[in-house]
């Protein structure tokens, strides 16, 4: 079964750090660049970031550029999120989801979408 | 690239047809995908592509659209379906999700 398994959630205090793990299971881990998304309460969803499947390169939304840092260990099937700095705003549902790409007959392009999700790991950033 | 969902909600009932639609603030093409997510479980792909129907995911659901303007349309809605749909571009870092259009039965 295709799975993906986050841990690492918790209670922190505004300036704190905290790492976020996930564990996939099922598929080639090391095939697939790899993504962070977070929801905070009653919010919508927001990408955080992504890493490509050597770890050569990395994205992230402005608002955690210089704060967090994914990071993957393909040997270990895991996906990592270092989160610094934290503040209230980061507080979130946060999931880890594989990101898959097809090409589409007959059109142009490479056309990629997050086809697995974990069930997420609540950070609370508070005093 | 900002993405604005139209309604913000919706009331329907089941077997009604439902539109939602996503305006991105510039072209993406078709680099366009729809997601499905009801309270307290993880987003559901529905749609990427701007129209290609993800495995599994009934026929119902359909996605068209390309450049700035796309369309979720559900056939004949049914009691599962009550959820909340989110679009979401990955032509350009950073990518973004719709604000999210809440569908509700009436």
């Amino acid at each position: 079964e295709v799975q993906l398994v986050e841990s690492g959630g918790g209670l922190v205090q505004p300036g704190g750090s905290l790492r976020l793990s996930c564990a996939a299971s099922g598929f080639s881990f090391s095939s697939y660049w790899m993504s962070w998304v977070r929801q905070a309460p009653g919010k919508g969803l927001e990408w955080v970031a992504n890493i490509k499947q050597d770890g050569s390169e990395k994205y992230y939304v402005d608002s955690v550029e210089g704060r967090f840092t994914i990071s993957r260990d393909n040997a270990k099937n895991s996906l990592y999120l270092q989160m610094n700095s934290l503040r209230a705003e980061d507080t979130a549902v946060y999931y880890c989801a594989r990101v898959g790409g097809s090409s589409i007959a007959g059109r142009p392009g490479y056309f990629y979408y997050m086809d697995v999700w974990g069930k997420g790991t609540t950070v609370t950033v508070s005093s | 690239i900002q993405l604005t969902q139209s309604p913000s909600s919706l009331s329907a009932s089941v077997g009604d047809r439902v539109t939602i639609t996503c305006r991105a603030s510039r072209g993406i093409s078709s680099y366009l995908a729809w997601y499905q997510q009801k309270p307290g479980k993880a987003p559901k792909l529905l749609i990427y592509a701007a129209s290609a129907l993800q495995s599994g995911v009934p026929s119902r659901f359909s996605g068209s659209g390309s450049g700035t303007d796309f369309t979720l349309t559900i056939s004949s809605l049914q009691p599962e379906d009550f959820a909340t749909y989110y679009c979401q571009q990955v032509n350009s870092y950073p990518w973004t999700f719709g604000q999210g259009t809440k569908v509700e039965i009436k």
